[in-house]
Formats: C-alpha cells, sequence, structure tokens
C-alpha cells in the first residue's frame, strides 16, 4: 500500500541554522509533491509545490528538492527564526489520484532564540 | 474572499447523538475534501467533490459518517450515531479544480469531542 513518511520526531534547531526535513515515500509515482504548514489550532497552509522534472525549488528561504530515485523529498528552512516554529507535511501525488491528496504524518519543528 | 469556513468551530455532544458539521469552500472552487485529524493517525482523507458529485469516499470509517454538496457553496459531514473514538479535528478544504495539482486551502477546522 501507499506509504508516506516524515521525520516522527519533533526537530529542534538554534535560530539561524538550516532546517532540514524528510519526506519518503513508497508504492507512489507521484507527478508532483506539496509541503504544507500547519500552526496550532489552525488548517494546514500551502507553501510550496514541486513536480517530478523539478530537482530543487525556491521561495524566499525555503528550498524544496525531489529525488524520483530515491522517492524522497527534502524541505530546507535557511536561516531559521522563531516564527517558522510549526508542524510540516508533505503530500505526494499523481494524475491518476484525480485530485486526491493524502499526507505524511507531519514533522514539527521547533527553533529556539 | 473570506477563505474556507467551517461551523461550528467547536462541538461537545454525548456518545450516541448526531452530529452536523458544515463548511462552505472558497467561491469558484471545484474540489471540496473532507480531512479527519488525529494524533495517532495524522490527517486523513475521508471524501471528496469534485463539482458537488462524491469522487471518492473510501476514507470514510463506517456507515455512521456521511456527506453530502447539495450546492457548490454547502457541504455538511454527519455522524449519527457519534462514538466517543470520533472525537478529532475536522478539517474542510477547497481547491481550483481544472487540473489535478492545484493547492488546498483549509478551513479553519471543526474540534468534535465526543463522551
Amino acid at each position: 500500500s501507499q506509504k508516506i513518511e516524515q521525520n516522527s520526531e519533533a526537530l529542534n534547531i538554534q535560530e539561524g541554522k538550516t532546517a532540514t526535513l524528510t519526506c519518503n515515500y513508497t508504492n507512489y509515482s507521484p507527478a508532483y509533491l506539496q509541503w504544507y504548514r500547519q500552526d496550532p489550532g489552525r488548517g494546514p497552509v500551502f507553501l510550496l509545490l514541486i513536480r517530478e522534472n523539478e530537482k530543487e525549488k525556491r521561495k524566499e528561504r525555503l528550498k524544496v528538492t525531489f529525488d524520483t530515485t530515491l522517492k524522497q523529498s527534502l524541505f530546507h528552512i535557511t536561516a531559521s527564526q522563531p516564527a517558522d516554529s510549526a508542524t510540516y507535511l508533505c503530500a505526494p501525488s499523481d494524475y491518476n489520484q484525480g485530485g486526491k491528496l493524502i499526507f505524511g504524518q507531519g514533522t514539527e519543528l521547533s527553533v529556539k532564540p | 474572499d473570506a477563505g474556507v469556513i467551517q461551523s461550528p468551530r467547536h462541538e461537545v455532544t454525548e456518545m450516541g447523538q448526531e452530529v452536523t458539521l458544515r463548511c462552505k469552500p472558497i467561491s469558484g472552487h471545484d474540489y471540496l475534501f473532507w480531512y479527519r485529524q488525529t494524533m495517532m493517525r495524522g490527517l486523513e482523507l475521508l471524501i471528496y467533490f469534485n463539482n458537488n458529485v462524491p469522487i471518492d469516499d473510501s476514507g470514510m470509517p463506517e456507515d455512521r459518517f456521511s456527506a453530502k454538496m447539495p450546492n457548490a457553496s454547502f457541504s455538511t459531514l454527519k455522524i449519527q450515531p457519534s462514538e466517543p473514538r470520533d472525537s478529532a479535528v475536522y478539517f474542510c478544504a477547497s481547491s481550483a479544480g481544472q487540473s489535478t495539482n492545484e493547492k488546498l486551502f483549509f478551513g479553519s477546522g471543526t474540534q468534535l469531542s465526543v463522551l
């Protein structure tokens, strides 16, 4: 069955460092992958989408990579700030899913000042 | 646009009671999704609609759960009868529909507690 794995343990880092979050998937051939941010008591918010033919995508301090051979996406936040503290969810998808989006469990990031 | 609007924000009910959650998607969005989130299972897709038609309800846990979308601006998720294990946060989300890789916009969720 299809499976999406994200770091189950919370990631604690110091302000200013780079945070790297991992999303691994199995039994998927996603055409694209999305990353979302979720704050406590709120719904997830879209951050970035990367397609299978894109190795890397950037948006301000965010960078996402997509390795279809390793079946993995990495999400980086450079020069992290306490305001980046949240849970980050990945969602791979392919065109056969007809718009359906399944999410990983998410990784909680805590950035300490 | 006000975004995806869900009501109520919180719902506390007793086991056996009927619960109805409501959602108003973003105007013009063709897809509507219902998700459930718990600590143990994360964010689970229950059902989704395209142009008001249910496309995939394989995530609906039991016959006690039902969802409707009578028009493009309103959807309900009903649990009857409710059980304590239904306690979770229920999210509604919508997306603009022409392609399959559109981002989702989520509502603020309904925190459901079944006692």
